[in-house]
């Protein structure tokens, strides 16, 4: 049972337009939700994360919106530039028990100039 | 300020042979640690995480094993690899607790090929 989905496999987006990133999950003891950027061959970079308490968390160019009750969050980077393209994972943590993240499967953006 | 190392960057190892990959975390204390691989084309795969030396807990079955020496040294290891076990491999950590205790920090990564 896979409890956090990121259904879109590839997104292509303009530079300079807004890139929104989706997952879906369905455990709703999750605490925090990230998003990780990761280009091919290195280590996924943290970039923003929610807690659960909150419906929006903003740094920068990117801000993650959460809705509980859908159990949805998105990722929108505005605007959207070439350093931009890699693939997104977002992650799921329930801080009561283990301390263990649970990853989507990602999402590759790419960025078009 | 924080930083976590994994060596190697790249390993080819032929079947049979034996594995240690290790991770070391710098600059905090008591940090939870993680092995995670990623398959070609595919997610995160958490293989082990510790909450404390010698505290190693198993996500999924297989003929790769963890252990955690000292507190902020992990080391995956294999007895015997297989074919499937080529991957990228990478080590994580996070505080647990206090400020930003959600946030999870991933190493470089070793790229494993088995042949």
């Amino acid at each position: 049972d896979q409890q956090v989905k990121q259904n879109s496999p590839s997104l292509s987006v303009q530079e300079g337009r807004i890139s929104i990133l989706n997952c879906d999950y369905t455990n709703s003891m999750f605490d925090y939700f990230l998003w990780y950027k990761k280009y091919p061959a290195e280590g996924p970079t943290f970039l923003i994360s929610i807690s659960s308490i909150k419906d929006k968390n903003e740094d920068g160019r990117f801000t993650v919106f959460l809705n509980k009750s859908a159990k949805h969050l998105s990722l929108h980077i505005v605007p959207s530039q070439p350093g931009d393209s890699a693939v997104y994972f977002c992650a799921a943590l329930s801080t009561s028990g283990t301390y263990k993240y649970i990853f989507g499967t990602g999402t590759r953006l790419k960025v078009l100039a | 300020s924080q930083t976590i190392h994994q060596w190697p960057a790249t390993l080819v190892q032929p079947v049979g042979s034996p594995l240690s990959l290790e991770c070391t975390v710098e600059g905090t204390s008591n940090p939870n640690l993680y092995w995670y691989r990623q398959a070609a084309g595919r997610g995160l795969q958490l293989l082990f995480y510790s909450v404390g030396i010698g505290q190693i807990s198993s996500e999924v079955p297989q003929n790769l094993s963890a252990s955690r020496p000292q507190d902020r040294q992990f080391i995956l290891s294999s007895k015997k690899l297989l074919l499937s076990d080529s991957g990228f491999y990478l080590c994580a950590w996070s505080p647990g607790s206090g400020r930003h205790q959600e946030t999870q920090y991933f190493g470089p990564g070793t790229r494993l090929l088995v042949l």
